[in-house]
């Protein structure tokens, strides 16, 4: 089983459209847990951390299964400025080995 | 005022030629990596330094060694270059190794081996 595994997509929406991704973890002591977004041919970058107790950003929640080692975000009213691809990150420490690991990432198109 | 700064940006090269990768970071973090992005856009860990010493190297081949000179600076030096090589390599960097800040990126540099 791979660490983190996402939704492969791609997912084709129309604006205003609300959009769900979902991620499994294998880790069952991984620590914290991330959404990185990564637009095309750029860098990633942190769209928000993922917390026990659901957390929202504006249009985006994200939330956390512990016990099913499951995340998920959702994104509601999709913008054409939402097509990127989301990357499910988690973070996990071993002895002094502290890295993040990444999904491959859900493709999102929004179309007008 | 570039956060994390990598050159150079494209990077075409032969088989067999031996080339560096530069990133410099002006946050003041003290941790600083490498990932590898392949063709299907896998993104993975390579190297992880903090103040400068090694911590994490992902069974990355001997061909590839990375050397910070100091806090802000971490480069790539690869040998012998492979057509499976090609992909596009970020440099990124984060407050402290433990704590899971947020990871900064560089903008990448994307190398082709011909």
């Amino acid at each position: 089983r791979k660490e983190v595994e996402q939704d492969p997509g791609p997912f084709n929406v129309p604006e205003g459209a609300t959009v769900a991704f979902n991620c499994t973890y294998s880790n069952s002591a991984s620590q914290s847990f991330f959404w990185y977004r990564q637009d095309c041919r750029k860098e990633p970058k942190l769209l928000m951390s993922v917390y026990s107790s659901g957390n929202e950003d504006g249009r985006f929640t994200a939330q956390l299964n512990r016990a099913s080692q499951y995340i998920s975000l959702l994104i509601r009213d999709s913008k054409l400025s939402d097509s990127a691809t989301y990357l499910c990150v988690v973070f996990n420490s071993g002895g002094s080995n502290y890295k993040l690991t990444f999904g491959k990432g859900t493709l999102l198109t929004v179309n007008p | 005022d570039t956060a994390v700064s990598q050159t150079p940006k494209y990077l075409v090269t032969q088989m067999g030629n031996d080339k560096s990768i530069k990133c410099e970071q002006n946050l003041g973090h003290d941790t600083m990596y490498w990932y590898k992005q392949d063709s299907k856009k896998f993104l993975k860990i390579m190297f992880s330094y903090n103040n400068k010493e090694l911590i994490i190297n992902e069974t990355v081949p001997n061909r590839f060694s990375p050397k910070s000179p100091d806090k802000a600076h971490l480069n790539l030096h690869i040998n012998s270059l492979e057509l499976g090589d090609s992909a596009v390599y970020f440099c990124a960097s984060s407050q402290e190794l433990a704590s899971a800040d947020t990871q900064y990126f560089g903008p990448g540099t994307r190398l082709t081996v011909l």
